[in-house]
């Protein structure tokens, strides 16, 4: 069962605009949350993340935003790049060892 | 500075035959490790992870196996691989104790079993 879920299998953005991923959660017990974003033939590399404490955590271009009520979390990303071009993987975490990760979003920022 | 090696970066193999990935780690002790793969238009999907030599935990039932012989190496086995078990695998390790949510991925595994 499918405790991460990006509903959004693509979105493509014009360079400059802004790029908006969203994020899924259904275990109430998630208190961490992590982006990676993964180029094709790659292994996945951590973007950003935002412990269940805050609602909010930016890091340049990046920003995620958390909302536990409705659990879901959205990524920003502005301006958005070509470079930004890949596929991005909302992540999860409570108790357990391991990563929940939902399907994933492929980007794609056009010129 | 932590480093983590992954290959062969693809294999093509027959159905039936046998599956040996490995994975390694350096620049660090003790890693908690995992097995992931990402299958066509699936995410990624926890296989195996082990918090020490020996030490192996299964997340989904399958004819894969997972073994880690030393520290810091991670094998991902099978004795006869199935058209199903083509994907791309990734290693991973993270650091042992709380917080340990941050995963390090190596380059992954294109596996096409045909």
């Amino acid at each position: 069962d499918q405790q991460v879920k990006q509903n959004s299998p693509s979105l493509s953005v014009q360079e400059g605009r802004i790029s908006i991923l969203n994020c899924d959660y259904t275990n109430s017990m998630f208190d961490y949350f992590l982006w990676y974003k993964k180029y094709p033939a790659e292994g996945p590399t951590f973007l950003i993340s935002i412990s269940s404490i805050k609602d909010k955590n930016e890091d340049g271009r990046f920003t995620v935003f958390l909302n536990k009520s409705a659990k879901h979390l959205s990524l920003h990303i502005v301006p958005s790049q070509p470079g930004d071009s890949a596929v991005y993987f909302c992540a999860a975490i409570g108790s357990g060892y391991a990563l929940n990760f939902g399907k994933g979003t492929s980007l794609l920022v056009t010129p | 500075s932590q480093t983590i090696h992954q290959w062969p970066a693809t294999l093509v193999q027959p159905v039936g035959s046998p599956l040996s990935l490995e994975c390694t780690v350096e620049g660090t002790s003790n890693p908690n490790l995992y097995w992931y793969r990402q299958a066509a238009g699936r995410g990624l999907q926890l296989l195996f992870y082990s918090v020490g030599i020996g030490q192996i935990s299964s997340e989904v039932p399958q004819n894969l196996s997972a073994s880690r012989p030393q520290d810091r190496q991670f094998i991902l086995s099978s004795k006869k691989l199935l058209l199903s078990d083509s994907g791309f695998y990734l290693c991973a390790w993270s650091s042992q104790g709380a917080p340990n949510e941050k995963l390090f991925f190596g380059s992954g595994t294109q596996l096409s079993v045909l």
